[in-house]
């Protein structure tokens, strides 16, 4: 199993531009989430989906678009990029259903907005 | 408000001593969950330990232990024997039951970092 992949890693846009996160896992999971990590601020929620065709907003939904057309993939879309986007951008995913079964997260897509 | 509330940014500790870092919560369900998590300098995320509102004694696992005091909303993580390999910003995070279902949603604090002396 991969897990939870993300990609790019590493990405610089120009403010204004569009760009999509990806994000899949193979688990089967039904949840799958994005947040955003800010330094002094932990991670907050951006969206989060329930399953196939299912979506919702988190805590920071604004300037971010998300679908899920599959159970595997969540992808991240940013419609016109701004510098507070600037930010590193995990995926997570879990089981469905329980309070305790465990978030797995991706590496992580470190974004730079300039 | 701050739902999870991590009070001490940085952190220091000695090799082979124990640690405490602090997490207070605030919710008003009475289900819930409490997760710590740590980051090394790499990024990633990795499930320390876990701690159910219900569950009546502390969580361990290994060298981690969750201090946790219901009445006081306090979820503080214990490491023993600090490692250097310990050294990392650590999330204490929290699930809510959410009126019946339990979303993918974690809510976190915003860590501690720790830094372990040889």
């Amino acid at each position: 199993n991969a897990g939870v992949t993300q990609t790019p890693k590493f990405q610089v846009l120009k403010t204004g531009q569009s760009m999509t996160l990806q994000c899949a896992q193979d688990m089967n999971h039904e949840y799958m989430s994005w947040y955003r990590q800010d330094p002094g601020m932990g991670l907050r929620l951006i969206h989060y989906s329930v399953g196939a065709g299912i979506t919702d907003q988190g805590e920071v939904p604004n300037g971010y678009n998300v679908s899920r057309s599959t159970t595997e993939d969540f992808p991240l879309r940013l419609l016109s990029a701004a510098p507070s986007q600037t930010s590193v951008y995990f995926c997570a995913s879990r089981e469905r259903g329980g309070l305790y079964n465990e978030q797995f997260f991706g590496p992580g897509t470190r974004l730079t907005v300039l | 408000a701050q739902k999870i509330t991590q009070t001490q940014p940085g952190m220091f500790v000695q090799e082979k001593e124990a640690v405490t870092l602090d997490c207070t919560y605030d919710t008003s369900d009475q289900s819930y969950g409490l997760f710590w998590y740590k980051q090394p300098s790499s990024g990633e995320m990795i499930f320390l330990i876990y701690q159910g509102s219900y569950d009546e004694q502390n969580a361990t696992e290994g060298r981690y232990s969750l201090n946790f005091q219901k009445a006081r909303k306090s979820a503080n993580l214990v490491i023993s024997a600090s490692q250097l390999g310990d050294s990392a910003m650590y999330f204490c995070a929290m699930r809510e039951f959410a009126g019946g279902t339990s979303y993918g949603k974690l809510t976190f604090g915003q860590g501690t970092i720790l830094t372990v002396h040889p």
